[in-house]
């Protein structure tokens, strides 16, 4: 009963390629991130997403693009694969309360382009 | 934006010494969490303390909310305690984390 889960865990693709990664949680939060990890091992967030309202980090190129099925989902596509996008994803989510916005990450989906 | 600082950079022990990781912040925060990024990857949750103290086994946290810094204890280290460790902080309902650059921990037998 894993709480945030991601598929693939790998994914080994061409430059020009569009990818997919696919994030569910099952803890019946309302709201839902991508966080970026690069080679260095920074963590860094690209999107937050709740079913009101997407909140994109200005640095992310449009060719990243949320999409939200029902508030359990949130997945990650990515258009015309680049080098530099190689990296680790991570998705998380929270119950976005301000007493506890504790957040919950995934397994990460390791992304290498060729 | 938020900057997240964390001390030390890296960190080397023998099996069975203690250590304080530190955390500071540049602005205030209301959520804030320690996570411990295992060898494998796996981000794990270690504690959510936007204040106060708190202890699981043989770690505990401290965040001194109104200094804007927080503290990870570890006592009595293992190997298994080795990776990095990262603390996070954001301010508000459902905003993102503002991650610090981690402490890489090696803990040798």
């Amino acid at each position: 009963d894993t709480a945030v889960s991601q598929t693939p865990k790998y994914l080994v693709t061409q430059m020009g390629n569009d990818k997919s990664i696919k994030c569910e949680q099952n803890l019946g939060h309302d709201t839902m991130y991508w966080y970026k990890q690069d080679s260095k091992k920074f963590l860094k967030i690209m999107f937050s997403y709740n079913n009101k309202e997407l909140i994109i980090n200005e640095t992310v190129p449009n060719r990243f693009s949320p999409k939200s099925p029902d508030k359990a989902h949130l997945n990650l596509h990515i258009n015309s694969l680049e080098l530099g996008d190689s990296a680790v994803y991570f998705c998380a989510s929270s119950q976005a309360l301000l007493v506890n916005n504790e957040q919950f990450f995934g397994p990460g989906t390791r992304l290498t382009v060729l | 934006g938020i900057q997240v600082e964390q001390s030390p950079p890296d960190l080397i022990l023998q099996e069975g010494a203690n250590s304080t990781l530190r955390c500071n912040f540049s602005d205030s925060v209301n959520n804030l969490q320690w996570f411990h990024q295992n060898p494998w990857g796996q981000l794990i949750n270690l504690f959510y303390i936007p204040s106060g103290t708190k202890q699981n086994g043989r770690l505990s946290a401290t965040t001194v909310a109104t200094e804007r810094y927080s503290l990870l204890y570890i006592s009595s280290s293992q190997t298994t305690d080795s990776g990095v460790y990262f603390c996070a902080g954001g301010y508000g309902a459902g905003t993102a984390l503002i991650f610090g650059k981690g402490t890489t921990l090696s803990v040798s037998s």
